[in-house]
């Protein structure tokens, strides 16, 4: 079975780029979620998406950072402009079902450089 | 505040020996626990779960863990460690969050094994 899938496995790019994170969930797969990954400051949920439909991005950093979920089997996460302190290890995951005692399914992640 | 404690940023051990990786959380009702593990340039696996029933739970790789309520724990147990096991652990806990339930991550424990 395919699991969650994130492209690109990295990225480089210069300060002031726009940039893309893509990702597709497990089929079947009700709630998506995007974390960020850094040494200090550990797995951070930055938003979570149920059917679509996103329930809780408070943990986006700012306004420059947003979220998308057009269908179930597809979603992207875009900063900008990016700053070199979003350089991270950017991680999506879904599961079968919010709330619940489904656990997450993660995806091998999205390395960010930001120059 | 809701959360989940690791006390331990980093453990070594000799290939061969046990291992205990503790995990405490603070909320008064028992939540979803999970230990997912985390290789190298890879995103995290789910190892084991706790929802109810019995208190110990075994998981994939070898491991269990045992759900303790008057310690508010969740330690994560292996008799023998292999060396492939050295990764990063995180456990992490289901918690109600004003009107939502949220997954709640420790900052993780990095297992080194001596060979």
């Amino acid at each position: 079975d395919a699991g969650v899938i994130q492209s690109p496995r990295h990225e480089v790019t210069e300060m002031g780029q726009e940039v893309t994170l893509r990702c597709k969930p497990i089929s079947g797969h009700n709630s998506l979620f995007w974390y960020r990954q850094t040494m200090m400051r550990g797995l951070e949920l930055l938003i979570y998406f149920n059917n679509n439909v996103p329930i809780d991005d408070s943990g986006m950093p700012e306004d420059r950072f947003s979220a998308k979920m057009p269908n179930a089997s597809f979603s992207t996460l875009k900063i900008q402009p990016s700053e070199p302190r979003d350089s991270a290890v950017y991680f999506c995951a879904s599961s079968l079902q919010l709330y619940s005692n489904q656990p997450q399914h993660f995806g091998d992640g999205t390395r960010l450089s930001i120059l | 505040a809701q959360s989940v404690t690791q006390p331990d940023i980093h453990i070594t051990v000799s290939e061969g020996a046990s291992l205990e990786l503790r995990c405490n959380y603070s909320y008064g009702a028992t939540p979803y626990l999970f230990w997912y593990v985390q290789s190298p340039g890879q995103g995290l696996q789910l190892l084991l779960k706790y929802f109810s029933g019995d208190t110990l739970v075994q998981g994939i790789k070898g491991f269990e863990a045992e759900f303790k309520r008057s310690q508010s724990s969740f330690n994560l147990r292996k008799p023998s460690v292999h060396w492939s096991d050295a990764a990063e652990y995180f456990c992490a806990a289901l918690l109600n969050a004003g009107n939502n339930r949220k997954l709640i991550w420790g900052l993780g424990t990095s297992l080194g094994v001596n060979p």
